[in-house]
């Protein structure tokens, strides 16, 4: 079975501060992996997808990630963040054989940006 | 567009009450899904439905029936819950393709807020 972990639960931080966040996966084989944002109050949007192709890929609102398959690790990164930020962040992945599309979810990291 | 739509969004019930919570998509998305999200915790997945098929149940109990009338639609009915069903109900679709769903993105909806006394 697969599973997601987050490396950090909380994180505070200053806008104009660079951001990221770790993901790490465990999955043996070819993996479809996500990164979706909780603002306060509001439901869950994607930020940015990888299912294949160029591992550097560019979400929405200046978010990226890279997949290192070597690393099983699937890192956000934003170079200068805003208060508007502020969210809880998901990694999630599902296997590309599933039929079902399961996602399985990290644990989320709590991201407050403080003006 | 790539909404989709919950009723309620907030829901107090008795634990001996009977209710239905919404979920409706018209994106032609052909895989549905509930999840469970406790507070500050990951969302869990519930059901999956396939072509208005039920293709996954997490050995939810019983006292979540899911059902989904057409394409567009998906239902939750809720009977005989308890204080610790509380949560936030997600319902997410995703597209088909030719080689299954597990391939394709999923796009949530508001949620319902549901609180059991």
């Amino acid at each position: 079975a697969q599973s997601v972990s987050q490396h950090n639960h909380h994180v505070i931080l200053s806008e104009a501060a660079s951001l990221e966040l770790g993901c790490n996966y465990s999955y043996g084989g070819t993996v479809n992996l996500f990164w979706y944002v909780q603002y306060p109050g509001q439901h869950l949007q994607l930020l940015l997808k990888y299912f294949s192709g160029d591992p550097l890929v560019k979400g929405i609102k200046g978010f990226e990630a890279e997949f290192i398959k070597s690393k099983f690790s699937f890192n956000l990164r934003k170079p200068s963040v805003q208060w508007s930020d502020t969210a809880e962040y998901f990694c999630a992945v599902n296997a590309a054989t599933d039929s079902w599309g399961k996602l399985q979810f990290g644990a989320g990291t709590q991201v407050v940006v403080t003006p | 567009d790539t909404e989709v739509t919950q009723t309620p969004k907030h829901l107090v019930m008795g634990m001996t009450n009977k209710k239905s919570l919404k979920c409706e998509q018209h994106m032609g998305h052909r895989a549905m899904y509930w999840y469970k999200q406790k507070a500050k915790k990951p969302p869990e997945l519930m059901f999956v439905y396939s072509y208005e098929k039920l293709s996954i149940n997490e050995s939810v109990p019983s006292r979540f029936s899911p059902e989904c009338p057409n394409s567009s639609l998906l239902n939750l009915h809720l009977h005989a819950l308890q204080p610790e069903d509380s949560a936030l109900y997600l319902c997410a679709s995703s597209p088909t393709t030719g080689t299954g769903v597990g391939t394709d993105t999923q796009y949530f909806g508001p949620g319902t807020r549901l609180t059991v006394l």
